[in-house]
């Protein structure tokens, strides 16, 4: 168990790039998060995906954001036409659906990552 | 609406001292409650959580946390800070959906300093 990576650990682009972010999850973890975090705040969920479904997306979100996660294991985010306002750590978290939570309803365990921080200049 | 609130933005100790961080909560069910750890650049370490049960949580690194329902409260506690407990602690709580999976909601989080 390496716990959860992510590449780039820093980016600094100008405003109006693309950039994509990656997570690699803990191993076998079918479900992962991204969480925004600005400075000074805490995180703030932006999306979900249980394997390779994305089942809830934040309004933080907005059109220029997507998130993929191919085959349920590897997850990426991309930012499009980046703004100044993008600039923030983003984190990728993972967990393990059990048949406790999934039956009983109650809450996982997120494991999270280093985290991108992204620069918009 | 959920919402956690940490009301102290910052804290001072001195090492070998006592430590307590505060968490309040607003949710409207039983909640799930963490605490995590950040050091500087560094992603979030849990250090401790309650689903149910016990009130009083043991976590890692010499933590623990009690849940309190009638003050909606899930206060961090240390009897002895170390100097390598400096960092952001945040307190979130866990906003379950249908099949178990948690939007966690964050507070803004307290910084830890610790004098020698």
């Amino acid at each position: 168990d390496t716990g959860v990576s992510q590449d780039p650990r820093h980016k600094i682009t100008k405003r109006g790039q693309n950039v994509t972010f990656r997570c690699d999850p803990i191993s076998e973890h079918n479900r992962l998060y991204w969480y925004r975090q600005t400075l000074g705040q805490g995180p703030e969920f932006l999306t979900y995906f249980q394997n390779e479904a994305q089942l809830e997306k934040s309004r933080l979100l907005s059109d220029r954001f997507s998130a993929e996660r191919p085959k349920g294991s590897f997850s990426t985010l991309e930012i499009q036409r980046t703004e100044q306002g993008d600039s923030a750590m983003y984190l990728c978290a993972s967990s393990l659906e059990s048949v406790w939570t999934h039956t009983s309803g109650l809450g996982d365990t997120q494991y999270f990552g280093p985290g991108t921080r992204l620069t918009v200049l | 609406a959920q919402s956690v609130t940490q009301p102290d933005i910052h804290i001072t100790v001195s090492e070998g001292a006592s430590l307590e961080l505060r968490c309040n909560y607003s949710y409207g069910a039983t909640p799930y409650l963490f605490w995590y750890v950040q050091s500087p650049g560094q992603g979030l370490q849990l250090l401790l959580k309650y689903f149910s049960g016990d009130t009083l949580v043991q976590g890692i690194k010499g933590f623990e946390a009690e849940f309190k329902r009638s003050q909606s409260s899930f206060n961090l506690r240390k009897p002895s800070v170390h100097w390598s407990d400096a960092a952001e602690y945040f307190c979130a709580v866990g906003s379950p959906f249908s099949g178990g999976y948690n939007k966690l909601i964050f507070g803004a989080g307290t910084r830890l300093a610790v004098h020698p």
